[in-house]
Order: structure tokens, then sequence, then C-alpha cells
């Protein structure tokens, strides 16, 4: 079992909508949980990050964490063209794992 | 957070031979790591870089192939040697904030093997 896994996609949404992206993760110890993005050709970029069950919203981007689900979920609302890249979801326990990533395509 | 630089920004080399990839960060870090990502996957972590110590490699990565210096809080180097096509990936240089939190990633060195 993978300790964190990704909806590989592609997914696909219209412009204007809201996008949905899952991650779940094996380890109930994990403590932080991330969200990156990752254009083609391009580093990782730190989105979102969420380290208590419940939301966080930042500007269009809504994390949302249930630890007891073992679930990570990023909304984004009024999706872009712009937002079209792959999403990378990232636990911490005791080191970083990361996910295979969901690629994303807003389509206008 | 942090700013990461990363030269070269790529290269092509030749089956054989061994590339230096150089990190340098605008700030002392405490954690600095190595990742590679190959066309179309995800992160694999090659190691963490310990300053003044060994690095501590990830299961598959061994030191003869990856030699890793960190001389000090800011710079690291990997070196890539006798490389062959399958190591041809980005190589990715990342640290994280004081409370080892968030993680950020330098901009990658695409590296192509002929």
């Amino acid at each position: 079992q993978k300790e964190v896994e990704q909806n590989s996609g592609p997914l696909s949404v219209p412009e204007g909508a809201i996008a949905s992206l899952n991650c779940t993760y094996s380890d109930r110890g994990s403590q932080s949980f991330f969200w990156y993005r990752q254009y083609s050709g391009k580093s990782p970029e730190l989105i979102m990050f969420i380290y208590s069950n419940g939301d966080k919203e930042d500007g269009r981007f809504t994390a949302q964490l249930n630890k007891a689900s073992q679930y990570v979920s990023l909304l984004i609302r009024d999706s872009q063209p712009s937002d079209s890249a792959t999403y990378l979801c990232a636990v911490r326990g005791n080191q970083f794992y990361f996910g295979t990533g969901t690629s994303l395509t807003v389509i206008p | 957070s942090a700013v990461i630089s990363q030269k070269p920004s790529r290269d092509i080399c030749q089956r054989g031979t061994s590339l230096t990839i150089q990190c340098q960060v605008d700030s002392q870090v405490t954690m600095m790591f190595w990742y590679r990502q190959q066309p179309g996957q995800s992160l694999t972590l090659i190691a963490t870089a310990n300053q003044g110590s060994e690095a501590t490699y990830e299961s598959g990565f061994v030191i003869d192939k990856f030699p890793i210096s960190r001389p000090n809080l800011t710079f690291s180097t990997l070196t890539v040697s006798n490389m062959s096509p399958e190591d041809s990936s980005i190589y990715l240089c990342s640290v994280t904030d004081t409370n080892f939190y968030e993680q950020y990633f330098g901009p990658g060195t695409r590296l192509t093997v002929t």
C-alpha cells in the first residue's frame, strides 16, 4: 500500500466550475498535509497546507482534512485555465511522502 | 519562504560521465533534500543532505552513484556519477522551514543522458 494515494486523472472541468481533488494516506500518525501545484516543466509550488481537521480557505482554494477517514482534499472554486496543472498531495509523518499527482485541465 | 537556486538548469551529458548539480539557498536552513522526478512520475526522495555529516540515502540510492555534499547551511551539491540514459530526469533540491513543516523546491535541473 502506498503512503499517499491520489486519483491520477486526468480531471477536466469547465472554466468557472469547482474542481475537487482527493488524496488518502495510510499513516495515522501523519501530522501535516500539503498541496503542491506543478506546471509542466516546472518544479512543485506549495499552494496550501493544513494541520487540523476541518476546512482551510485561501482565496479560491479550500483544503479539507478528515484525520479519522485519513482523507485530505483540495477544492478550487471558479476554476481558471491557468489552474491547469498537476496537483501533488504530500503528507508529513516522520518524513514527507508525495502522491503521484492528479492532472487537472480547465476547459475555457 | 526561502529562495532556492539550482545550477545548471539543464544539461545534456554523455553516458559514463558525471554531473554535479548545485543548490544554493538565500537563508540558513536545517533540512535539505534531493529528489528525482522522472517523466510523468511523482517525486522520489534520493537523500537528505546533512550539514557536517554524511547524507542519508533512501532505499535504492547509494553514495557511490549519488555523492552529496553539504558544507554549510545554505549550500549542497548532488553528483550523478557514471551516468546512463536511465538517469535522465529532473533533479530537485528542496528545503524545509525551521519546524520541518513546509517544504519548498528549487527550480530543478533537467538532465538528459545520451
